[in-house]
């Protein structure tokens, strides 16, 4: 099966933009949708963006998804960053038989 | 409101076994995957496997398949995770997580259950 590799930890200050990338092993990042989860201190992960670029109702529009083919990689961005986002990142897809990948995580740092 | 709500702390020693739950409410029990999450102290998310409560068909992750047992009970809406001989190296927070469709996010997920394996 595949693997997505986040890089282990970003930081960026208040107001800023970060992206955490996640890269696909083997088989296109297209073929299967990608998911993105917030994870912090002492909580269960909740999802912030869904098939590639959608967004659950609950998330600020300052998060949004992308993926792309050429480098096999999933994107995620947050802008106008906030202190309140800091937290653990993950991102999941699943194979084509519906067996579910998670990346290894990437802890945000806003200071 | 779709919630899942698991099961409380266990605290066992090697060896033994235990199952613990995870109730569904609020939404089609039959017509969406669960899946169970494994997050060891201070680590990463880990698919275990999943379960279809329409027809129990079940997936594991090789990393799982012999160690654990995925199962439901479609009568009170509730999926399990059981071991029958626990390691130290259990030890970890287990999430359940409603599959929203086929290859498609999980939502929401319950609240984790804490599993302290040690002689």
């Amino acid at each position: 099966n595949f693997m997505l590799t986040q890089p282990h930890s970003v930081s960026e200050s208040p107001g800023r933009t970060v992206i955490i990338s996640c890269t696909r092993s083997s088989g296109s990042i297209a073929s299967n949708y990608v998911q993105w989860y917030q994870q912090r201190p002492g909580s269960s992960p909740t999802a912030v963006i869904f098939e590639d670029n959608q967004t659950p109702s609950w998330v600020p529009d300052r998060f949004s998804g992308s993926i792309d083919t050429s480098s096999n990689t999933a994107s995620l961005t947050i802008s106008g960053l906030m202190t309140d986002d800091e937290a653990d990142y993950y991102c999941q897809s699943s194979d084509d038989d519906n067996r579910g990948v998670f990346g290894g995580g990437t802890k945000l740092t806003v200071l | 409101e779709v919630q899942l709500v698991q099961s409380g702390a266990e605290v066992k020693k090697p060896g033994e076994s235990v199952k613990i739950s995870c109730k569904a409410s609020g939404y089609s029990f039959n017509t969406h995957y669960i899946a169970w999450v494994r997050q060891m102290p201070g680590q990463g998310l880990e698919w275990m496997g999943s379960i279809y409560p329409g027809d129990s068909v079940t997936q594991y992750s090789p990393s799982f398949r012999g160690q654990v047992t995925i199962s439901v009970d479609k009568s009170i809406t509730t999926a399990y995770l059981h071991w029958t001989s626990l390691k130290a190296s259990d030890t970890a927070f287990y999430y359940c997580a409603r599959q929203y469709d086929y290859g498609s996010w999980f939502y929401p997920w319950g609240q984790g259950t804490l599993v302290s394996v040690s002689s």
